[in-house]
């Protein structure tokens, strides 16, 4: 059971530049959501999903986009890259939002370089 | 503000030393408490959801609990393998449901 699945795990890009990070889950949740986590913060939420077809921003989007095509995959898009972009993105999922079941299972995580 | 803060932000202690770890929050209103696990170079894992002040909830020699202003999380004789950093998050009625994370505590337990 891979549970959730992050592409790539690494990545250098240069100022300006674009990229997508990919996100696939395969335990069928509902709720999907990109984080980003820096050093001495807690974790930031950037932007989430509440069902196949949706997107919402969460506290820190700017600079960022997404999109729920399928209900297993969340994709996180770079429009261009700046360096207070440089940080380590995990993406989750749970199977709600609130009452029970609302654990998250998190990714390994991409660890993104802006230079 | 909502506003989740963790201490100590480090925390060294001998194999079968206890000791807890301090989750103070600030919501306008409490839906739940959770706490997770990471170890360096991975994502969070799920521990413990605490719903309302009063509530504990124990795995193996971890051990979670819940006041209205904080939450500390209890490590009975910790072994070298419980060392990880330790997130605490709160979610608030009016938060859309979004989570308010706090730094984390790095336990480094030492055998």
């Amino acid at each position: 059971n891979a549970g959730v699945t992050q592409t790539p795990k690494f990545r250098v890009l240069k100022t300006g530049q674009s990229m997508t990070l990919l996100c696939a889950q395969d335990m069928n949740h509902e709720y999907m959501y990109w984080y980003r986590q820096d050093p001495g913060m807690g974790l930031r939420l950037i932007h989430y999903s509440v069902g196949e077809g949706t997107t919402a921003k969460g506290e820190v989007p700017d600079g960022y986009n997404v999109s729920r095509l399928k209900k297993q995959n969340f994709l996180l898009g770079l429009e261009s890259a700046a360096p207070s972009q440089t940080s380590v993105y995990f993406c989750a999922s749970s199977k709600t939002a609130a009452g029970e079941n609302t654990e998250a299972f998190f990714g390994q995580g991409t660890r993104l370089t802006v230079v | 503000e909502d506003q989740v803060t963790q201490s100590p932000e480090a925390l060294r202690l001998q194999e079968g030393e206890s000791s807890s770890l301090n989750c103070s929050y600030t919501v306008s209103g409490l839906r739940g408490l959770f706490w997770y696990r990471q170890d360096p170079g991975k994502g969070p894992e799920f521990l413990f959801t605490l719903y309302s002040a009063g509530e504990e909830k124990e795995k193996e020699r971890l051990k979670a609990t819940l006041t209205k202003k904080e939450s500390f999380l209890h490590i009975t004789a910790p072994k070298p393998e419980d060392s990880a950093t330790y997130l605490c998050a709160v979610q608030a009625y009016d938060s859309n449901y979004q989570l308010i994370w706090g730094a984390g505590t790095k336990l480094i337990i030492k055998p």
